[in-house]
């Protein structure tokens, strides 16, 4: 089984409707993250959690919400979704070993969503 | 800010061929450098990453990567490309001087062709 594991797999949405992303890992990790894909522009951060109280912006929050319902589930919710949130949203894990360099962020599979 | 670059949106090779693909660095103090691959319909995984202790490092599926720093360069290499290597493959940057998160900032990563 998957240590990471994201659903909906793809979703198409029209614009102006709320839609969820959501993320859980076995791996028993404290942090995670969510990562938007675009062509020609890799993975940009959107938002991270070091735990279930801590939650960051990364670099391109806005538009985007997001809730860490326990330590193995981090949501991914655009409340109003726009057609420049079409993307591949990628969600992430990591724990924290003896600093930075000691850290590997594993990742899920992806959503795929189309926004009308 | 660190940022990577990686030159060539696609590369081609054949089966049997060495495999380069280049990321250069812009950065004041060497940070930490990663490779990651995507293969069709995955998530990323990590292939190798720069430590500071060795200019050479060498990763999972026979590639490895040069770090220099005259030329804040993080070339990837493999000298006989597989069918299995055709993926995408990210550089990415990681600031040493963030000692409590490991805030990674990709390319634009490099689609790698491989044919018979």
């Amino acid at each position: 089984d998957a240590d990471v594991t994201q659903t909906p797999r793809n979703r198409i949405t029209k614009t102006g409707k709320r839609i969820m992303l959501e993320c859980s890992q076995t791996k028993g990790h404290d942090r995670m993250y969510w990562y938007r894909q675009d062509p020609g522009l890799g993975l940009r951060l959107i938002y991270y959690s070091f735990d279930v109280k801590d939650i960051n912006k990364g670099e391109i929050s806005d538009g985007y919400s997001v809730s860490r319902q326990a330590q193995a589930k981090f949501s991914l919710s655009l409340e109003s979704a726009i057609p420049n949130q079409t993307a591949l949203y990628f969600c992430a894990t990591s724990t924290f070993v003896s600093g930075p360099l000691q850290e590997t962020q594993y990742f899920g599979p992806g959503t795929r969503l189309l926004v009308l | 800010a660190q940022s990577v670059t990686q030159l060539g949106s696609h590369v081609s090779v054949s089966e049997g061929a060495l495999v380069l693909l280049r990321c250069n660095y812009s950065s004041s103090v060497p940070p930490y450098l990663f490779w990651y691959v995507q293969y069709p319909n995955q998530g990323l995984q990590l292939l190798l990453k720069y430590t500071s202790a060795a200019t050479l490092v060498k990763g999972i599926n026979g590639f490895e990567a040069e770090f220099k720093k005259s030329e804040t360069s993080f070339h990837l290499t493999k000298p006989s490309a597989h069918m299995s290597d055709a993926a995408e493959y990210f550089c990415a940057v990681s600031d040493p001087g963030n000692t409590g998160f490991q805030k990674l900032v990709f390319g634009t990563g490099t689609r790698l062709l491989v044919s018979p």
